[in-house]
């Protein structure tokens, strides 16, 4: 059966520190990972992964997926409360998206 | 341009009614994809679908539930005879070549009570 695993389940830190939130998978068929932010709406797009071992960033945020390990990181450097947010990593098999069950991100002043 | 819009954003149902959720795709979008999330639980696929074409049901309900993208109009979602297990937040996302990388809506909070 496919499965995504994101760890930590949920995280707690401070203002300015780095984190590193992870997501590995067993998934058939595999054509790309996703990392989405959701905070209480729609999950926002963070990045989409396809080939190993290029990191792709966005401001304080940068990931990196390793295929034959299989599995990605996502780092956020310099964290503000802004962050705070559930960070979901999705698979895409075929036509659907197969996500984790997400990473609670909390980020106090 | 406006994002994916899905209305009601909430909705309350009593045990037995029918549900009916609304998605508009972003403006050139024809892929259309419905998902679930369950208190505590990642988002679960239900159905992808084209306009007046339903592509890959495989993650809905064998009973009860049914989804349509018409030629005109918006997508919906459609529950009947809800129960409480169908509480949840529903989420559509639209995409212009049906790859992954989709627009997620709000979503519409169901609270079957």
């Amino acid at each position: 059966e496919d499965k995504v695993v994101q760890s930590p389940l949920s995280l707690v830190v401070h203002e300015g520190d780095t984190v590193t939130l992870n997501c590995s998978y067993e998934v058939t068929n595999f054509r790309s990972l996703l990392w989405y932010k959701q905070e209480k709406k729609a999950p926002t797009f963070l990045f989409m992964l396809t080939s190993s071992g290029i990191e792709k960033k966005s401001g304080r945020l940068s990931s990196i997926l390793d295929k034959k390990e299989l599995f990605s990181i996502l780092n956020i450097t310099a964290t503000q409360t802004g962050d705070s947010a559930v960070y979901l990593c999705a698979v895409e098999k075929g036509d659907k998206l197969i996500f984790g069950t997400g990473t609670r991100l909390q980020v106090f002043p | 341009n406006a994002g994916v819009m899905q209305n009601p954003r909430h909705l309350v149902r009593r045990r037995g009614q029918e549900a009916r959720l609304r998605c508009s795709p972003m403006k050139g979008h024809s892929h259309v994809y419905w998902y679930r999330q369950l208190p505590e639980e990642g988002l679960k696929f239900m159905v992808y679908l084209q306009k007046e074409n339903i592509i890959d049901e495989s993650g809905m309900p064998k009973e009860r539930f049914s989804a349509e993208f018409p030629k005109e109009g918006p997508s919906i979602l459609r529950i009947q005879q809800v129960v409480r297990g169908d509480s949840a937040a529903y989420f559509c996302a639209s995409s212009p070549q049906g790859r992954a990388e989709a627009f997620f809506g709000q979503g519409t909070r169901l609270t079957v009570v």
